[in-house]
């Protein structure tokens, strides 16, 4: 299947400070990609898609300046979690879906998630 | 209404032994299609096996398959001979909509897998 890597893989801030987590297709052109968070013994819940070259649309409840979203290229997005507080520590996965040669991707492929504690 | 209902938060089976894992959805659309994903401890989720709501057969992937019964809205996995390595979380999940490249996923609340030796 299709590879999507995540990076950093656990990060630790102090509550004020900004953390970027990256997520890149590696084989594939990611033309949509999508962010989640998952808070412990609970399922995933959809923050944001993201579109290659467009801004990326937030699911109601998710504040879009807190959680600043980029996908500049079919390979690349970030996802900025600005001014990190205690209560952004959380599991963060990102997932991928995009177009080969039979035709669009029938799942996400998923990164291995980031692990964000802040102090 | 919840759109994917698990009703079982953990199960604990004999390792060897089949399991079924179960899975309602409540959708309106006609066209949509159903997952399922697995995550061991490590937070990776892993894509199992897919169901397109067109789909006249069940899906079989390995030792997985979907119980689609498109009438009841269920679609319980099925891990045949269940091995130490499948303790896990499993998460059912529906695309509403046709397969057009962003539609969102919507997830239920999970099984937790335990398999004893």
């Amino acid at each position: 299947g299709a590879v999507v890597s995540q990076h950093p893989s656990r990060v630790i801030c102090k509550s004020g400070t900004s953390v970027k987590i990256e997520c890149r297709s590696l084989d594939f052109q990611a033309t949509t990609m999508f962010w989640y968070r998952q808070f412990p013994k609970q399922s995933l819940m959809l923050m944001a898609t993201s579109n290659e070259g467009s801004k990326a649309t937030y699911e109601q409840g998710v504040e879009k300046d807190k959680f600043l979203i980029n996908h500049a290229s079919l390979t690349l997005s970030t996802l900025t979690v600005t001014s990190a507080h205690p209560e952004d520590s959380s599991f963060y996965i990102c997932s991928a879906r995009g177009v080969s040669s039979g035709g669009w991707s029938k799942t996400q492929y998923f990164g291995p998630g980031t692990r964000l504690l802040v102090l | 209404a919840q759109k994917i209902t698990q009703t079982q938060p953990g199960m604990f089976v004999q390792e060897k032994e089949a399991v079924t894992l179960d899975c309602t959805y409540d959708t309106s659309d006609q066209s949509y299609g159903l997952f399922w994903y697995k995550q061991p401890s490590s937070g990776e989720m892993i894509f199992l096996i897919y169901q397109g709501s067109y789909d006249e057969q069940n899906a079989t992937e390995g030792r997985y398959s979907l119980n689609f019964q498109k009438a009841r809205k269920s679609a319980n996995l099925v891990i045949s001979a269940s091995q130490l390595g499948d303790s896990a979380m499993y998460f059912c999940a529906m695309r509403e909509g046709a397969n057009f490249g962003n539609e969102k996923l919507t997830f239920g609340t999970g099984t937790r897998l335990t398999i004893i030796p």
